[in-house]
């Protein structure tokens, strides 16, 4: 199975500041790798496929970068309604696994 | 907008079988692979499995033993069916989409709380 590690686990900042997260494959995934936001009580959102693509309707504040076993997520200018979970998600082959999380809290 | 809305039992005793349901709402179940995911309390994100909406499954090796999904395309539904479980099975449940063309999961479910406890 693909293990997939975030860094770091937990991450505060301020709004408008520029945040990167990171997640690393335990082997290569190619580009097969996903972002997703959680907010408790609430349906996760899909915001970056494919390492770099970023899905239909999320603002271009987030962007993704990566390739083979190294994989970054960033949000150029934080809002509030940002400060939540965020995981990693290789889709290279099953069993399809997440990245551990990085939760992002007000400063 | 494709919507998933999971439902069954919030308490489960252990040793029973955990059944969940997600009721997909504003598009067909044809054509595209369900699966089901969890996220057991302070923990991250886990793939239980899927199916494709013919009926063909693939589970995740760590629960393959216990699992079983299955779809009902006549009420654009399917479902999960965790057998034995344990407090360890405790968590939020999300059924989810994966996108037509894409290996990613689209659409969501809000989750459902299922507790094994006697």
């Amino acid at each position: 199975d693909i293990q997939m590690t975030q860094s770091p686990s937990s991450l505060s900042a301020f709004v408008g500041d520029r945040v990167t997260i990171t997640c690393r494959a335990s082997q290569s995934v190619n580009s097969y790798l996903n972002w997703y936001q959680l907010k408790p009580g609430k349906a996760p959102k899909l915001l970056i496929y494919g390492a770099s693509s970023l899905y239909s309707g999320v603002p271009s504040r987030f962007s993704g970068s990566g390739s083979g076993t190294d994989f970054t997520l960033t949000i150029s200018s934080l809002q509030p309604e940002d400060f939540a979970t965020y995981y990693c998600q290789q889709s290279y082959t099953t069993p399809y696994s997440f990245g551990q999380g990085t939760k992002l809290e007000i400063k | 907008q494709v919507q998933l809305q999971e439902s069954g039992p919030g308490l489960v005793e252990p040793s029973e079988t955990l059944s969940l349901t997600c009721t997909v709402s504003g598009g067909s179940i044809s054509s595209y692979y369900w699966s089901w995911i969890r996220q057991s309390p302070g923990k991250g994100l886990e793939w239980i499995g899927y199916v494709y909406y013919s009926g063909s499954t693939n589970y995740n090796p760590s629960l393959k033993s216990r699992v079983t999904i299955s779809v009902d395309t006549s009420k654009n539904q399917f479902s999960l069916n965790l057998s034995s479980v344990t407090a360890a099975d405790t968590a939020v449940y999300y059924c989810a989409r994966r996108g037509y063309s894409g290996y990613y999961f689209e659409y969501w479910g809000q989750g459902a709380l299922v507790t094994v406890s006697s």
